[in-house]
Parts: structure tokens; sequence; C-alpha cells
């Protein structure tokens, strides 16, 4: 089965420093990566996806990130936070089970932007 | 805008009672949408995927007589909590799979407090 760990369950940068979110993920098979922003008492917002296609991915609001197949790593990025940021971030991975893509969700990292 | 969209988004309900949570798919017909349960500070848990026109698919350890999944249209899936309890209190998320593609859709949530 596969799994997804995010490294740091709370993040706090400074607003217009450097954001990165860690993920990690195992897989026997190419994987489907996923990153999500959740803001409080609300659904899941896609941030970005990457499928097989090139190993850096530009998503939403500025972020990025950037699939390492050697390091099995797939962290977020963005070069300058803003308090808008400040949100929970979740990152995912597909996995096809009995023919339906089922997203498997690391542990989530809550983003502090401090001013 | 919003793609799926959940009803409604806070339910307080007395113990022993039922409650039933909408999901539809607003611009797309989906014939797989998911529930998730989240608990406070957690990450997302898959309970089921519901498949319209078939008897959804549960997670290891979840009750099918407890959490009932109906998914009678192409827009529509509902989970109704049969005899809540106390520890059934959760945010509860749906998500649809746009046709054609790998991206999930998640609506907004449910808050459900049972009293």
């Amino acid at each position: 089965a596969q799994s997804v760990t995010q490294l740091g369950s709370h993040v706090s940068v400074s607003e217009g420093a450097l954001v990165l979110l860690r993920c990690n993920y195992s897989s026997s098979v190419p994987p489907y990566l996923f990153w999500y922003v959740q803001y409080p008492n609300q659904g899941l917002q896609l941030l970005l996806k990457y499928t097989s296609a090139a190993t850096l991915v530009k998503g939403i609001n500025g972020f990025e990130a950037e699939f390492k197949k050697s390091e099995t790593s797939f962290h977020l990025t963005k070069p300058s936070a803003h308090m808008s940021d400040a949100a929970e971030y979740f990152c995912a991975v597909s996995e096809l089970i009995q023919g339906a893509q089922k997203l498997v969700f690391g542990q989530g990292t809550r983003l502090t932007i401090n001013p | 805008g919003a793609v799926v969209s959940q009803h409604p988004s806070r339910v307080i309900c007395k113990s022993g009672t039922s409650v039933k949570i909408e999901c539809r798919s607003l611009d797309f017909q989906a014939t797989t949408m998911f529930w998730y349960r989240q608990f406070p500070k957690k990450s997302l848990m898959l309970m089921a995927t519901s498949n319209e026109g078939s008897k959804a698919t549960y997670e290891q350890g979840v009750e099918k007589d407890k959490f009932l999944i109906n998914h009678a249209s192409l827009t529509l899936s509902t989970l109704t909590v049969t005899s809540a309890h106390p520890e059934d209190s959760s945010f509860y998320i749906c998500s649809a799979t746009r046709p054609g593609t790998d991206t999930q859709y998640f609506g907004p949530g449910t808050r459900l407090t049972v009293l």
C-alpha cells in the first residue's frame, strides 16, 4: 500500500520568507501526487498535482512542487509567504484500488505566517 | 467556483437520531464519490467509495450499517449517520472525481455535532 509522510506537523515562517513543506511518499508504482490546502472549517482545495509529466509542477497562489524520484519526495515551496497562506496543507498520493483512484493523505502540516 | 457542494454545512442533533448529509457535483457527472471523516487537527480518513447505481465500498473498520451511503444519481451521493452518538461528532467531507481526470474535487464539509 502507498503511504505519505509529511515532516513537521507545524511550520512557522515570517511574511515574505520562503515556505517549504516536506512530503515523502512510498509507492510501488509511478505515483500521482497532490498537494491540497484547507482553510478553517472548509473542504480541501487543490493546489497542484504531479501526474508523470514535468517534475516541477506549478500550482495556484504561487506554490510549486518538485517530484524527486530518487528521494521519493514531493516538497511544496513558495518563494515569498503571504499572510493569506496560513492554512493546513495536505500531501496525498493516488492509489488505484478496485478501479477507483483513492487518495491517501499525509498527516497534514499547519502553516503559520508571522507578520 | 465550487464544483462540489455539501448540505448542510453544519448540523447539531440529539443522540440516537439519524442525520443525512448530501454531496452534489455541480457541473459534471460523477460515477464515483468519496466520503471522508476528519477529526480535529487530524488528516482525512477515507470512509467509503460511493458508486452510482451500486453498493458503496467501505474501508476497513467503517460500519456499513452505521454510515449508510446512497448514490442514486450521477450528481448526488448521500451519507446517513444512523443512531448518531457523541463519538460520531466530526467533520465529514465528500469528494468527486471529474470524469477523464485523476483529480478529486472536495466539498466544503459538514460539521456534525451530536449532543
